[in-house]
């Protein structure tokens, strides 16, 4: 099981770069790095997965570095609407219990 | 194309009474997960469903059970209800194969039990 440290929580404002580190230093060989995001009352939804380098999508970027041991949500331009919990999962099927952790708490000020 | 559907939205229920939630997954996905989130906490794994058996387990008694129809639609259900089941219950759709397919959630059934 790959343990994954995040921030409890972080404050940012409308219209700036937001970059939230989640730290997974026993990821192993197989696993993918997959970001949630949670409103409240709301069931996560999918924002980005990765396997190595930088990935990006409509929403967000995903950096990893070489060794993988971490990786880097980053939310371009953020708004009010992007006040959420972010998970950070790593793993695939079979080789662990799904653990999502307490997230990172995103609020976004006007 | 519908999403995770779970019924019934909010439930409340008494000490010692069992419960049946409900989830139809993606149209397209196989494998049905369930989770149990407490307040200010993250999403805690039940069980993981396919091809109607269950195929994972976390760290939840015999009172959590659950089923998956041959149409992938699944139930859970949780006897002998005690206080601290109450939680939002997500149920959550993936595919089988490739094995990072991402979890899709439905919006979850909130449980109080008094």
């Amino acid at each position: 099981l790959a343990k994954t440290t995040q921030p409890i929580s972080m404050d940012s404002y409308e219209g700036q770069e937001v970059n939230i580190t989640c730290s997974h230093n026993n990821i192993a060989t197989n696993d993918y790095i997959t970001w949630y995001q949670q409103f409240p009352s709301q069931g996560p939804r999918f924002i980005i997965q990765g396997y190595k380098t930088k990935v990006t999508n409509e929403v967000a970027s995903l950096f990893i570095p070489a060794d993988r041991k971490s990786s880097t949500l980053s939310l371009p331009r953020v708004s009010l609407s992007d006040t959420a919990v972010y998970y950070c999962l790593v793993g695939v099927r079979g080789s662990y219990i799904p653990t999502f952790g307490r997230g990172t708490s995103l609020i976004v000020h006007p | 194309d519908a999403g995770v559907t779970q019924s019934p939205t909010h439930l409340i229920k008494t000490r010692g009474q069992q419960v049946t939630l409900r989830c139809s997954p993606k149209s397209g996905h196989d494998t049905v997960s369930w989770y149990q989130q407490a307040l200010g906490q993250g999403p805690q794994f039940i069980f993981q469903y396919y091809e109607e058996e269950e195929r994972q387990r976390g760290n939840f008694p015999d009172r959590f059970s659950g089923h998956q129809f041959p149409n992938y639609s699944s139930e859970l259900n949780v006897n002998a209800l005690l206080l601290g089941d109450s939680a939002l219950y997500l149920c959550a759709s993936s595919l089988w194969r490739p094995l990072n397919s991402p979890l899709h959630f439905g919006n979850g059934t909130r449980l109080t039990v008094t």
